[in-house]
Formats: structure tokens, C-alpha cells, sequence
């Protein structure tokens, strides 16, 4: 089955710089990579995904990079805020036309230091 | 839109003891999913339903654990006998349809003393 590894499990940065937090999968066949985020005690919340057939997707401060070749995705988070502060999943995925089973990563706690 | 909703939000009770957590997907999903989130192993895939159709327990720990969807609101998971390995979090999920994005509830947090 599908292996998701994500790094770092911790990560700490400045308020208004950049955060990047890097996943890798197994399987080739995988072409849906949603990111969650995670506030302490609440649900996760899909914040950004792409799909096998982009490379890149944006959404205002958050952005994801896929590179299929290597099997590793990448959220990157510009100009950090305190709110930003969470614990950040990766996932893959594979399309099979009964449903998608998602495979998560291991997280990454993400705190903004004012 | 209510989102997806789970109850109860917290469980606590004595190992032994029948556990049956509860979920609605959001109306108009035909995906659900059942995952449970501990530290150790993170957040992992129990089972999901399609159509009202269970597609894939393979992540279903063991025999003391069941999940049931009788209709296309209303989804059980129950653990019997319980015990205290079990304490976790238990999300559900549902989506549009296979392929649309899952959307998370805000879970149950079960204790087994």
C-alpha cells in the first residue's frame, strides 16, 4: 500500500518568514495530494490540494509543488502569521473509482514566533 | 451547510464496556470515512462507505470493532468489548463523491479507563 513520510515533525519560524514542510510517497499510481491543518483539539481542515497532472498550485500565502518524478510534494507557507500555527498533514492518494483512500503523513507542528 | 457531525464529543467510560460513536455526513456526500488519530500512530483509516456501501475495513483493527451505515445520514462505529489501547480521537469524514475532498467533523474523543 501507499507510504507517506513527511518532514520535519517540528518546525519553527519567525512571524513573516516562509515555512516548508516536505512529504514523499510510494506509489506511483497516487495523483491526489491534499494538506490539512490541524488546530489543537479541532478537526482537520483541507487548506490546499493538487492533482497528478499540476505542478503547482497557489492560494494567496499558501502554495503546493509536486514533482511526480520524485514522488515528494511540498506546502509552502509565505509570510507566516501566529495564526498559522498547527500541525500540518500531508496525504496521498489513489483515484480508484470506488472512493479515495487517503494516506497520511505523520505531521509537522508548525508554530509562528511572534 | 452543517459540515459533518459526530457525537458524542467525548466518551469516557470503563474497559469492557459497548462504545457506539455516531456520525452524519454532510447531505448530499455518498463518501464516508471512519479514521482514528492517536499520537503514536497518527491519523489512520478504519473504514469508508460509498453509497451506503462499505468498500474497504482493512484498516478495522479487530473483530471487537464494527461500523454500520444503515442509511445515507447516519453512520455508527462500535467498539465491543472496549479497552483502554482504543483511547483516541475518532474522525469521521464524507465527501461529494470519490473523488472530491474529504471534510473532516470534529471528532470524538474516547477514553476507556
Amino acid at each position: 500500500g501507499e507510504n507517506v513520510e513527511q518532514h520535519p515533525s517540528t518546525l519553527s519560524v519567525q512571524e513573516g518568514d516562509s515555512a516548508v514542510i516536505k512529504c514523499t510517497y510510494s506509489d506511483s499510481a497516487s495523483n491526489y495530494f491534499p494538506w490539512y491543518k490541524q488546530e489543537l483539539g479541532k478537526r482537520p481542515q483541507l487548506i490546499i490540494d493538487i492533482r497528478s497532472n499540476v505542478g503547482e498550485k497557489k492560494d494567496q500565502r499558501i502554495a503546493v509543488t509536486l514533482n511526480k518524478t520524485a514522488k515528494h510534494f511540498s506546502l509552502h507557507i509565505t509570510e507566516t502569521q501566529p495564526e498559522d500555527s498547527a500541525v500540518y498533514f500531508c496525504a496521498a492518494s489513489i483515484n480508484s473509482g470506488s472512493a479515495r483512500q487517503l494516506t497520511f503523513g505523520s505531521g509537522t507542528q508548525l508554530t509562528v514566533l511572534p | 451547510d452543517a459540515g459533518v457531525i459526530q457525537s458524542p464529543r467525548h466518551e469516557v467510560t470503563e474497559m469492557g464496556q459497548e462504545v457506539t460513536l455516531r456520525c452524519k455526513p454532510i447531505s448530499g456526500h455518498n463518501s464516508l470515512f471512519w479514521y482514528r488519530q492517536t499520537m503514536m500512530r497518527g491519523l489512520e483509516l478504519l473504514i469508508y462507505f460509498n453509497n451506503n456501501v462499505p468498500i474497504d475495513d482493512s484498516g478495522m483493527p479487530e473483530d471487537r470493532f464494527s461500523a454500520k451505515m444503515p442509511n445515507a445520514s447516519f453512520s455508527t462505529l462500535k467498539i465491543q468489548p472496549s479497552e483502554p489501547r482504543d483511547s483516541a480521537v475518532y474522525f469521521c469524514a464524507s465527501s461529494f463523491d470519490p473523488r472530491q475532498p474529504q471534510h473532516f467533523g470534529d471528532g470524538t474523543r474516547l477514553s476507556i479507563l
